[in-house]
């Protein structure tokens, strides 16, 4: 079985620098997708960003990034510019290509301070 | 109406009742998702339709009953729960889970809070 681990489970940057939030991965898959969600505290989960196993090139959405390291089985969520509407829940999901279904992470909590 | 939506939005239940959880995505999508997110556990995967079968069934307990009779809607019948059932429930759906990685990704409801007491 897959395992996803976030090891962050609070966060704290200042607005408008860049923050890092950890998300590491087991498998022996070679298949497969990591996803990276936001949850604010309305309770609504927020696609971000996807990177598929196989993609050449890290995964870019706007002001997410995704530093996918694949011999380190590691998928870091990178938001630069950090606004105060970033504040949220930060989860990184790994998803089974196979068997199409997501094993989420614990999440992050990320708080932008002005 | 756009995106996935749920009713309700909260919903407080004593552990004899019987209530039920709507789950309607207007994205065309033919998978849909029930999780259970409670406070100091990750996001669970509780059941799973694609193309209106049930795909997978993550060992839930049968109090709760899921239902999904067209691609659109997705329904979670609840009966003699217990207090540790309280939780934020979230619908999702996707394109096709097994199909190419464009339809992987999945879109969430704002979720039902659930209280029994």
């Amino acid at each position: 079985a897959q395992k996803i681990t976030q090891t962050q489970p609070g966060m704290f940057v200042q607005e408008k620098e860049a923050v890092t939030l950890d998300c590491t991965y087991d498998t022996s898959d070679p298949s497969y997708g990591l996803f990276w969600y936001k949850q604010p505290s309305s309770g609504e989960m927020i696609f971000l960003i996807y990177q598929g196993s196989y993609d050449q090139q890290n995964a870019t959405e706007g002001r997410y990034s995704l530093n996918f390291q694949k011999a380190r089985k590691s998928a870091n969520l990178v938001i630069s510019a950090s606004q105060l509407g970033d504040s949220a829940m930060y989860f990184c999901a790994f998803f089974n290509t196979n068997a199409g279904k997501s094993t989420f992470g614990d999440g992050t909590t990320l708080t932008v301070k002005p | 109406e756009t995106g996935v939506t749920q009713t309700p939005r909260h919903l407080v239940m004593g552990m004899t009742n019987k209530k039920s959880l709507k789950c309607e995505q207007h994205l065309g999508h033919n998978a849909m998702y029930w999780y259970k997110q409670s406070a100091k556990k990750p996001l669970e995967l509780m059941f799973v339709y694609n193309f209106k079968e049930q795909t997978e069934n993550n060992s839930v307990p049968s109090r709760f009953s899921p239902e999904c009779p067209n691609s659109s809607h997705l329904f979670l019948h609840l009966h003699t729960l217990q207090p540790e059932d309280s939780a934020l429930y979230l619908c999702a759906s996707s394109q096709d889970p097994l199909g190419q990685r464009a339809s992987y990704e999945q879109y969430f409801g704002p979720g039902t809070r659930l209280t029994v007491t």
